[in-house]
């Protein structure tokens, strides 16, 4: 079955601070790598899609990484506005996304 | 691009009452539309997928009967909790795939928060 595990599940940074989070993924076949980030009381905004290894995207602070077993998600000098939730998934079926559980993003001023 | 909203943004019903909430991609057409629900702290559980002109594909351990879906177009799909109680209570999102997308990505919109008391 396929499966997306997210780590850690909560990070905590001071603004500036630089780290990376990672997303493992077991697929027969991977179409695809979704990153998403969700605020609080929010529904997930879209930020990457990576489809082969050693792919790379970037947007802002934000950097996307891709292995044929996992991805990570590199944040250089995070700001306190990049504190939220980010997700990531793989297409499972003919339609469907496998999120996994996330990781807690929280940068302190 | 790649908008999508839900109305309403909240909902607050009575156990028993029936809830419906609307879907709608706004600058693009999109076959397939989804239904997740999130409990606090936790990640999407996808409850359906919803395809125009079709019946819905329930997830296991989702009640049709009480989570009713239609997509009656290629911008709007809605869920009706029929009978709310009280466990119904959650954060419902949709997400939308544009018709003519070659690739798997999901939009999301705002969500709905539902409160049933």
């Amino acid at each position: 079955e396929d499966q997306v595990t997210q780590s850690p599940e909560a990070l905590r940074l001071q603004e500036g601070e630089s780290s990376s989070l990672n997303c493992s993924y077991t697929v027969s076949g991977l179409r695809g790598l979704f990153w998403y980030r969700q605020d609080p009381g929010k529904g997930p905004e879209f930020l990457f899609t990576l489809y082969s290894a050693g792919e790379e995207k970037e947007k802002e602070r934000l950097k996307a990484t891709l292995t044929k077993k996992e991805s990570f998600l590199h944040i250089t000098a995070p700001k306190p506005e990049d504190s939220a939730t980010y997700l990531c998934a793989v297409p499972q079926g003919a339609q469907k996304l496998v999120f996994g559980q996330g990781t807690r993003l929280t940068i302190n001023p | 691009g790649a908008v999508v909203s839900q109305h309403p943004s909240w909902v607050i019903c009575k156990s028993g009452t029936s809830v419906k909430i609307e879907c709608r991609s706004l600058d693009f057409q999109a076959t397939t539309m989804f239904w997740y629900r999130q409990f606090p702290k936790q990640s999407l559980m996808l409850m359906a997928t919803s395809n125009e002109g079709s019946k819905a594909t329930y997830e296991q351990g989702v009640e049709k009967d009480k989570f009713l879906i239609n997509h009656a177009s290629l911008t709007l799909s809605t869920l009706t909790v029929t009978s709310a109680h009280p466990e119904d209570s959650s954060f419902y999102i949709c997400s939308a795939n544009p018709l003519d997308s070659r690739t798997y990505e999901q939009y999301f919109g705002p969500g709905t928060r539902l409160t049933v008391t």
